[in-house]
C-alpha cells in the first residue's frame, strides 16, 4: 500500500511561476525523498530531507517536512518548460532499506 | 560506463511464456530493487536484494522470481506471463545515504 500520497494529482502552470507539490504519509519515517520522472524514463533523485530537518534547499528546489503533520512539500521556483515531468515523494522508514513511493504528480509547465 | 542498465528495453511476449528481464549495475551497490509502474498505482516494489544470495519479497511478488548470484546482476523472471503483468519494470540500486538510482526501464507487453 502507498505510504506517500501526493497532492494535487496534476498541476499546470506558466513558465516562470512557482510550483508547489504536497505529500502526506502515514507512519514515522527516517527520511523523505522526492524524485522526478520524465516521460518514458527512469526516476531521478532530486532531494532528501531527514526526519530531524525542517527545510532543505537545492538550486531551485525547496523541500519542507512537518513530521507532526506527516507531510512534506516540494517547491520549484521560477519553473521552466524542462521541469515538465512527474514528481514522486518516497518515504524511508529504515526497515529493510525500502522506499515507498506515492502515485506521483504530473507537472506541466507551459512555455 | 558506470551506471545501471536494463535489457531488453521493450519486450512483447505471449501469455504463459517465461521471460527474464535483466538488470546490471557497475557501482557495486549492495541493495537492488525491482519495481513495476502502472497507471493509477505508481511504483510498486516486486522484490529486493540486500546482497548477493539475499533476496526478499516486496509488495507484489506473486508470479515473479529473482536471483542474485553476483552483486552486479539482479534478473527478474516471470515464470508464466499473464496479461496483468503488462507493465513498465524498473530496476534500481541504493547508494549513499539512501537515494535510489533507477535504470531506464523495460516496457513489457503480454498478449
Amino acid at each position: 500500500s502507498q505510504q506517500g500520497e501526493e497532492d494535487p494529482q496534476a498541476l499546470s502552470i506558466q513558465e516562470g511561476e512557482n510550483a508547489t507539490m504536497n505529500c502526506s504519509y502515514k507512519t514515522s519515517i527516517n527520511n523523505l525523498q522526492w524524485y522526478r520522472q520524465n516521460s518514458g524514463r527512469g526516476l531521478v533523485h532530486l532531494i532528501l530531507i531527514r526526519s530531524n530537518e525542517r527545510e532543505k534547499h537545492s538550486g531551485r528546489l525547496r523541500v519542507t517536512l512537518d513530521t507532526s503533520k506527516k507531510s512534506s512539500s516540494l517547491l520549484i521556483t521560477a519553473s521552466r518548460a524542462a521541469d515538465t515531468a512527474s514528481y514522486f515523494c518516497a518515504t524511508y522508514t529504515g526497515a529493510n532499506s525500502k522506499l515507498t513511493f506515492g502515485k506521483g504528480i504530473t507537472l506541466s509547465v507551459r512555455p | 560506463d558506470a551506471g545501471i542498465t536494463q535489457s531488453p528495453r521493450y519486450k512483447i511476449t505471449e501469455t504463459g511464456r517465461q521471460v527474464t528481464l535483466m538488470c546490471h549495475q557497475t557501482w557495486s551497490h549492495s541493495y537492488m530493487f525491482w519495481y513495476r509502474q502502472d497507471l493509477g498505482h505508481g511504483l510498486r516494489l516486486i522484490y529486493y536484494s540486500a546482497a548477493a544470495d539475499i533476496t526478499d519479497k516486496g509488495e507484489v511478488p506473486d508470479g515473479y522470481v529473482v536471483s542474485r548470484s553476483k552483486t552486479e546482476n539482479f534478473p527478474l523472471t516471470l515464470e508464466s506471463a499473464t496479461r496483468s503483468q503488462t507493465s513498465v519494470y524498473f530496476c534500481a540500486t541504493q547508494g549513499d545515504p539512501y537515494e535510489q538510482y533507477f535504470g531506464p526501464g523495460t516496457r513489457l507487453t503480454v498478449t
